[in-house]
């Protein structure tokens, strides 16, 4: 049973459409990361959100920390084909600071 | 930011060999992890790699099937041992708090195929 679920696992979508990615869990993290992945290359960090029910923008993402710091979600607004790629959370927790990862969402984003 | 170089970036390899992947932070990082990954998939954590200590294993992963060297604090390796078809994967390396906002920097990937 994975500590964070992710969901949906894949998405296709129409350039242009929205979407919303979720990630949850029964435990509390100190800190939530969205990472984004391309094929060939490691994940990068998009965002790190600390604080419960924090809201980040980056352009055309929205990242939202639960109140309770247990979940979070990533909104996509326009999605335009070069958002394709796995989008993957992580939650950091424990003394060592160590990243749990979520399942990953695997977005295609079609002209 | 800071860049992870990791290599090999892929390799074919035989059954029952070994395979040393190495990676190359260009700043000092205390912790650094080793990840495995199927291509698509989210990624499980190996091990973590202090510097003048043994490494963490995580549960299913042992010493003697992935031994890891951490020298310093800007270099690892991972061998995968006695491969076998079943380490067919993807494994990255990353270090800790090197981005903005206290991320991990990832290495670009090693693609392993045992034949």
């Amino acid at each position: 049973t994975q500590l964070l679920e992710q969901s949906p696992q894949f998405l296709s979508i129409q350039e242009g459409e929205n979407l919303t990615v979720y990630c949850n869990s029964s435990s509390v993290f100190s800190s939530l990361q969205w990472y984004r992945q391309e094929p060939g290359e490691g994940p990068v960090l998009l965002v790190t959100v600390v604080t419960g029910g924090e809201v980040k923008k980056l352009k055309r993402l929205t990242f939202q920390f639960g109140d309770a710091r247990k979940d979070s979600s990533l909104h996509i607004t326009a999605a335009q084909p070069g958002d394709t790629g796995l989008y993957l959370c992580a939650g950091v927790r424990g003394a060592g600071n160590m990243l749990t990862f979520g399942g990953g969402t695997r977005l295609m984003v079609k002209p | 930011s800071a860049v992870i170089s990791q290599k090999p970036s892929r390799d074919i390899c035989q059954r029952g060999t070994s395979l040393t992947i190495q990676c190359q932070v260009d700043s000092q990082v205390t912790m650094m992890f080793w990840y495995r990954q199927q291509p698509g998939q989210s990624l499980t954590l190996i091990a973590t790699a202090n510097q003048g200590s043994e490494a963490t294993y995580e549960s299913g992963f042992v010493i003697d099937k992935f031994p890891i060297s951490r020298p310093n604090l800007t270099f690892s390796t991972l061998t995968v041992s006695n491969m076998s078809p079943e380490d067919s994967s993807i494994y990255l390396c990353s270090g800790e708090g090197l981005e903005v906002d206290y991320g991990y920097t990832f290495g670009s990937g090693t693609r392993l195929t045992v034949v």
